[in-house]
């Protein structure tokens, strides 16, 4: 089972700044690598597969990077409605589909 | 508009069984596969099981191998999860989740909004 290791396990930041997200898998996944972001109370959206590829409608302030084991999340000017739970997946080596144990962004 | 309505969940004692239920609109349903992915509230994502577009392709987590049945009716765009054997450590919120393609082992592009799931005595 591939393992998803995400950090911080919190980022405190304001409105406006740059987040950066980091993934790390336990073995090279390739770029088969996707982000969701999981707003309280709601299921999650994907925003980011295949390491870089922005989902629909998703907006161009998010954007992916990286391939075999390291992968980062950059948010480049934070919306209010940004600060939420943020979690990496992996579909390379399946089943089982794994997660990342989620990056909580919060406001500062 | 794609639309997932998860069902089905409730109270369970140990050892009983539920079918949950998870009616497909506003696309193409046996376009794509689907999967069920299950989260403890306050806690992170499992993915449970997963299914092709034709229903032939059937996988499952190691913790639910053998006591989880996935299906799919493609007639009434709906998929299934039989549970069986239901132990305390299946409580959550069992989401439904649509993937990016045809195949089981998708990134998941549509969700439910989830159905609750407690195993208690």
């Amino acid at each position: 089972e591939i393992v998803l290791t995400q950090s911080p396990a919190t980022l405190s930041l304001s409105p406006g700044d740059r987040a950066t997200l980091s993934c790390r898998a336990s073995q090279s996944v390739s770029t088969f690598l996707a982000w969701y972001q999981q707003r309280p109370g709601q299921a999650p959206r994907l925003l980011i597969y295949d390491a870089s590829n922005r989902a629909t409608d998703i907006p161009a302030r998010f954007s992916g990077t990286g391939s075999g084991t390291d992968f980062t999340l950059t948010i480049s000017s934070l919306e209010p409605e940004d600060f939420a739970v943020y979690y990496c997946q992996q579909r390379s080596s399946w089943p089982p589909i794994t997660f990342g144990q989620g990056t909580r962004l919060e406001i500062k | 508009e794609v639309q997932l309505v998860e069902s089905g969940g409730g109270g369970v004692r140990p050892g009983g069984s539920l079918r949950l239920s998870c009616a497909a609109s506003g696309f193409t349903f046996d376009d794509y596969g689907m999967s069920w992915v299950r989260q403890v509230p306050g806690k992170g994502l499992e993915w449970v099981s997963g299914i092709n577009w034709k229903g032939g392709a059937r996988y499952y987590a190691d913790s639910v191998k053998g006591r989880f049945t996935v299906s799919r009716d493609n007639a009434k765009n709906s998929l299934y999860l039989q549970m069986n054997s239901l132990r305390v450590e299946d409580t959550a919120l069992y989401y439904c989740a649509r993937g990016l393609g045809a195949a089981a082992g998708e990134y998941f592009e549509h969700w439910g909004q989830g159905t609750l799931v407690t195993v208690s005595s």
